[in-house]
């Protein structure tokens, strides 16, 4: 049973624009959430987190939304870059583990 | 620079023939996890020792083991190899859980092939 999904398997955006990347989860009871970015033939990089307390983190060019209410959250990256071209995990921490979404892929067009 | 590193990147294994995957951290953490990913799912954790306790989730089958002999290696054992076994297998470390924004540091995980 997928506790965090991310139903959108690719996006592609072009580049100067903005960068929606959506992830659900179920459980309520989650302490916070990260997205991770990933490039080929490399681990996954922490890129952003947000408290189960807050409803925005900020940072530079990425923000994360969240909506308890929904159970969603939201990675905006903006303006979209080539370098952002990767494939990005949300993941959500409780009880001293991070459980990770299938990921998105993300290809920024020229 | 402080990292962590899987060894090998590639390992090819036949069916049923034990296999162990390594990896080290210079970032003096005290937590060390293993997950598996297979190619378009989730990483799947499988087990982590903060410091010298054993971990292991409820539903990672028998055939896969670990051991911890200091702060700085890990390993992951196969003990039986099967074709489903094949995929990524991705070392991360952590300060401790349990702590608001703690966050996972990934090696570069290494891909296992069962033939």
């Amino acid at each position: 049973d997928q506790q965090v999904k991310q139903n959108s398997p690719s996006l592609s955006v072009q580049e100067g624009r903005i960068s929606i990347l959506n992830c659900d989860y179920t459980n309520s009871m989650f302490d916070y959430f990260l997205w991770y970015k990933k490039y080929p033939a490399e681990g996954p990089t922490f890129l952003i987190s947000i408290s189960s307390i807050k409803d925005k983190n900020e940072d530079g060019r990425f923000t994360v939304f969240l909506n308890k209410s929904a159970k969603h959250l939201s990675l905006h990256i903006v303006p979209s870059q080539p370098g952002d071209s990767a494939v990005y995990f949300c993941a959500a921490y409780r009880d001293d583990k991070i459980i990770f979404g299938k990921g998105t892929r993300l290809h920024i067009l020229p | 620079d402080a990292m962590v590193i899987q060894n090998p990147r590639y390992q090819v294994t036949q069916f049923g023939k034990p296999v162990t995957l390594s990896c080290s951290q210079t970032l003096n953490h005290n937590v060390m996890y293993w997950y598996q990913q297979k190619s378009s799912q989730a990483p799947k954790l499988l087990f982590h020792y903060y410091d010298k306790d054993f971990n292991n989730e409820a539903d990672t089958p028998d055939n896969f083991q670990s051991r911890r002999p200091n702060t700085s290696f890990c390993f992951l054992d196969i003990r039986s190899p099967g074709l489903g076994d094949a995929a990524m297998y991705l070392c991360a470390t952590s300060r401790a859980p349990g702590q608001v924004n703690e966050k996972l540091f990934f090696g570069s995980g290494t891909q296992l092939s069962v033939l």
